[in-house]
């Protein structure tokens, strides 16, 4: 296991709606990156937060958002959903070095969304 | 082009064989390789991870990246049926965070 919690496990809603995803870091972690995982793909990058500000962005449109709290959650939320949406989402929590280098990002067992 | 490629098979072998999976890359900035092991409705999980050329072993698996060639591999020493689960490939150049993923292989070792 690797600490990292997500919830809800599933999750249906309907196109137009708005979601909100939520994870719990490993503690300690200062960093949370999210990904898209369609299925029979591989993960995609949306973002990634440290210390409560985004730091990083993939080629994801605008109304994916995120947050992230002192306490070691964090949120994603999609609006205005689309049918294309339907995909695991997975966090990874990790610990930024100082010096740089590659962070171990450590993942959840993912939210399923699917849009109909 | 995607920046990494991988075949998804499904590639089927018998158990105690050994299992050669690969990704190709395109960016040569490319210094940090990583093997994750998803199961079905899971996570990834990390297996292996390498820094720049070389090879690297952790009991049953072997890492290998060749920059030069922009290929890496892992190896699957004696495989086991419970090393049936996708091989996914990832990259980064470092100090992003930003994971790029292969599409992912689907093993399954046989009993």
């Amino acid at each position: 296991e690797t600490g990292v919690t997500q919830s809800p496990t599933h999750l249906i809603k309907t196109r137009g709606q708005q979601v909100t995803l939520r994870c719990s870091s490993q503690s300690g972690h200062n960093t949370v990156s999210w990904y898209q995982q369609a299925l029979g793909q591989g993960p995609q990058f949306i973002f990634q937060y440290y210390r409560e500000e985004e730091n990083g962005r993939g080629n994801f449109p605008p109304r994916f958002s995120g947050l992230q709290f002192p306490n070691y959650s964090s949120e994603l939320n999609v609006n205005a959903l689309e049918l294309d949406d339907s995909a695991l989402y997975l966090c990874a929590s990790s610990l930024a070095g100082l010096a740089g280098g590659q962070d171990t990002q450590y993942f959840g067992p993912g939210t399923r969304l699917t849009v109909l | 082009q995607k920046e990494v490629e991988q075949d998804p098979g499904p590639l089927s072998v018998p158990e105690g064989a050994i299992v050669s999976l690969n990704c190709t890359y395109s960016n040569s900035a490319f210094q940090y390789f990583m093997w994750y092991r998803q199961y079905s409705r899971k996570g990834p999980e990390l297996l292996m991870y390498t820094y720049s050329s070389g090879n690297k072993e952790d009991g049953r698996f072997t890492a290998q990246v060749d920059k030069s060639s922009k290929y890496i591999s892992l190896f699957i020493r004696d495989s086991q049926p419970s090393d049936s689960a996708t091989y996914l490939c990832a990259m980064e150049t470092g100090n992003t965070g930003k994971l790029i993923f292969g599409q992912g292989t689907t093993l399954q070792v046989k009993p």
